[in-house]
């Protein structure tokens, strides 16, 4: 199963909003609505920030929302903060294993 | 609150195998609907899916992996085990165990432990 491709750096000032991506085939991404997003500050586990594509985890900013089109995933952080300085991660469901594939990840710098 | 907490050797020799255990508190890892997964991050790169035991005791494992992996649960314990035979230096990482929800996502995470293979 091939990794989801993600950009690896996006950046911006605080209070605009950026949008990362994440694509796939349709056998993951495409194919299921089972995408979810992970914020992961250094030296810390991965945090649950969207799952199942658009729905935010209680206690998740809302901020932070995902959507879909085609192959491809979307999170988006409106408002940008300091704090939403870290590594982002999608993943999805994947049936070429009956498992969960992950992107390469996306380093999110706010100026 | 559920809490996940891994333990394990953390220099393992290559060609050996590695043993983690994930302890479980705060819920039942019996409970319906889950599922329990390893997951881990070389030093500076991305995460990537290692397998996931599911509530009724079936495994699924990243095809890249499968011939060397083996997740088990001993529920008596409430906790689930990985481990990763004939590694290398390319399975140095940080391992994290999971509980995956239905729809492949991961609510609780453990702190995660390095593993780190050398000589």
């Amino acid at each position: 199963q091939s990794a989801l491709t993600q950009p690896a750096s996006v950046s911006g000032s605080p209070g605009q909003s950026i949008t990362i991506s994440c694509t796939g085939t349709s056998s993951d991404v495409g194919g299921y609505n089972y995408v979810s997003w992970y914020q992961q500050h250094p030296g810390k586990a991965p945090k649950l920030m969207i799952y199942d594509v658009s729905n935010r985890p209680s206690g998740v900013s809302n901020r932070f929302s995902g959507s879909k089109s085609g192959n491809t995933a979307s999170l988006t952080i409106s408002g940008l903060q300091a704090e939403d300085e870290a590594d982002y991660y999608c993943s999805s469901y994947t049936s070429s294993s009956t498992g969960v594939v992950f992107g390469g990840g996306t380093k999110l710098t706010v100026l | 609150q559920l809490q996940l907490q891994e333990s394990g050797s953390g220099l393992v020799k290559p060609s050996q195998t590695l043993s983690l255990t994930c302890a479980v508190s705060g819920g039942s890892i019996s409970s319906g609907g889950y599922s329990w997964s390893w997951i881990r991050q070389p030093p500076g790169k991305g995460l990537e899916w290692i397998g996931y035991i599911y509530h009724s005791g079936s495994t699924y494992y990243n095809p890249s992996l499968k011939s060397r992996v083996t997740i088990s649960v001993d529920r008596s314990k409430n906790q689930f085990s990985l481990k990763l035979s004939s590694v290398t230096a390319a399975d140095t990482a940080v391992y994290y165990c999971a509980r995956d929800v239905d729809t492949a996502h991961f609510d609780y995470w453990g702190q995660g432990t390095l593993v780190t293979v050398s000589s």
